[in-house]
């Protein structure tokens, strides 16, 4: 299985400032289809995963501008370009190119 | 609106079986298909593998297969997971995500339903 690993897992922020996770995976995620199927999933306290980005770069409708994602092969990077209180949450990535589908460890954004 | 609302909390013995539902609505439901993810403090977050309710074509990852089966009831919009055997490290969260219909990667599962809590325990 490919073996999505993040960092950092813990990621101490002050509002209103970026903050920036890597993912990287075993293998290349680019698919014979010319697609990179990353995605990018925030998990707030209590709830279930939701969906932020796919296809490493495309913002799901109603996640907010300050919002990117990044990257190409093994490496990509969800960006935040200012913190706000709302974003504290787990992020995940996970890759869907070679089955099965596997998902980073998560990274936790908290309050420095 | 897009919902999938799962059905609610299982406690199993070892060696037992269960099945959870995910209702879906505010879609069609035969377009679609099913991913199944579960959640635990000890593995994190796993992808189970995927049910088409276009035609019921499934997929299971190596570690399940043989020992869940995804099943869906197009009539009702409802998609099932069975576990069987259960055992204590089975304890965790399941979720239910729309997924694509076909295909040879499972890459949307772009709604998620609230998860059932299953606890495996004697």
């Amino acid at each position: 299985d490919v073996v999505m690993t993040q960092s950092p897992l813990s990621l101490p922020v002050t509002l209103g400032q970026p903050a920036s996770i890597s993912c990287r995976s075993s293998h290349s995620l680019e698919h014979g289809d010319e697609n990179t199927y990353l995605t990018w999933f925030q998990q707030r306290p209590g709830q279930s995963p939701r969906r932020l980005i796919y296809k490493v770069s495309i913002r799901d409708s109603g996640v907010p501008g300050r919002f990117s994602g990044s990257g190409s092969g093994t490496d990509f990077t969800l960006k935040i370009s200012r913190v706000e209180a709302e974003d504290l949450a787990i992020y995940y990535c996970m890759q869907a190119t070679h089955l099965p589908n596997t998902f980073g460890q998560g990274t936790k954004l908290e309050i420095k | 609106q897009v919902q999938l609302v799962q059905s609610g909390a299982e406690v199993k013995k070892p060696g037992a079986s269960v099945k959870v539902s995910c209702r879906a609505s505010g879609f069609r439901f035969s377009n679609f298909g099913i991913s199944w993810v579960r959640q635990s403090p000890g593995h994190g977050l796993e992808w189970m593998g995927w049910i088409s309710a276009y035609n019921g074509n499934t997929y299971y990852a190596q570690k399940f297969k043989g020992r869940v089966a995804m099943t869906t009831d197009t009539s009702t919009s409802t998609a099932y997971l069975e576990v069987r055997s259960l055992r204590s490290d089975d304890t965790a969260f399941y979720y239910c995500a729309r997924d694509t219909a076909a295909g040879t990667t499972w890459a949307l599962q772009d709604y998620w339903g609230q998860g059932t809590p299953v606890t495996v325990s004697s």
